[in-house]
């Protein structure tokens, strides 16, 4: 069954300090990967994705994630958390706009 | 710059009533999709039309049905609401192609009592 995992379901980090959302998946064929981010009352708004090549991939904001094939992994990392980075996390994994999500990680900042 | 617009933002129905939730995209794309968000369960797949005059069910579709208006309109009707759908609504777009890259709207909040 297709299926995304995301273990951690709330992380508090301090302003400045680094972090790693874990995303571990399930799926048949070669994953197109996802990383959204989703502000209070917001829409989801993508962070990064990852296709074929490089399995590290830059996005927006700062962030970072790697693929794993041997984990069938795909952590999210930014070096220096920002306090404005406070929101909910998905990673997310499909094709073709029909995306399976993870339940979500929320993440708290302190300053 | 629009992208996704979904009306109404809130609403509250009693049970058996009925409602349509409106999305509209200005972004030329071809495919567009309903989804559901509930607490710790992410966002689940409603419905999706691939392109202008085709429709899907997608993981979670009882209760619900869609209608691809023209290309820019995808709207997602409920028939008779049930209390089970109380959830927050996200319609969202993507231009045609494997990669799948979604655009969201803002979200339509729905609560059935």
């Amino acid at each position: 069954a297709q299926s995304v995992t995301q273990p951690d379901i709330h992380i508090t980090v301090s302003e400045g300090a680094s972090l790693e959302l874990r995303c571990n998946y399930s799926y048949g064929a070669t994953p197109y990967l996802f990383w959204y981010v989703q502000s209070p009352g917001q829409g989801l708004q993508l962070l990064l994705k990852y296709f074929s090549g490089d399995t590290l991939v830059q996005g927006i904001k700062g962030f970072e994630a790697e693929f794993k094939r041997s984990q069938s992994s795909f952590n999210l990392r930014k070096p220096s958390v920002h306090w404005s980075d406070a929101a909910e996390y998905f990673c997310a994994v499909g094709a073709r706009g029909k995306l399976i999500f993870g339940q979500g990680t929320e993440l708290s900042v302190k300053p | 710059n629009a992208g996704v617009t979904q009306t109404p933002k809130f609403q509250v129905l009693k049970t058996g009533q009925s409602m349509t939730l409106q999305c509209a995209q200005d972004m030329n794309h071809n495919s567009m999709y309903w989804y559901r968000q509930d607490p710790g369960m992410g966002l689940r797949l409603i419905y999706y039309s691939a392109s202008e005059g085709t429709t899907d069910k997608g993981e979670v579709p009882n209760g619900y049905n869609v209608s691809r208006l023209n290309k820019r309109e995808f709207s997602l009707r409920l028939e008779s609401a049930a209390p089970s759908q109380t959830s927050v609504y996200f319609c969202a777009s993507s231009a045609q192609g494997r990669s799948g890259e979604l655009f969201f709207g803002e979200g339509s909040r729905l609560t059935v009592l």
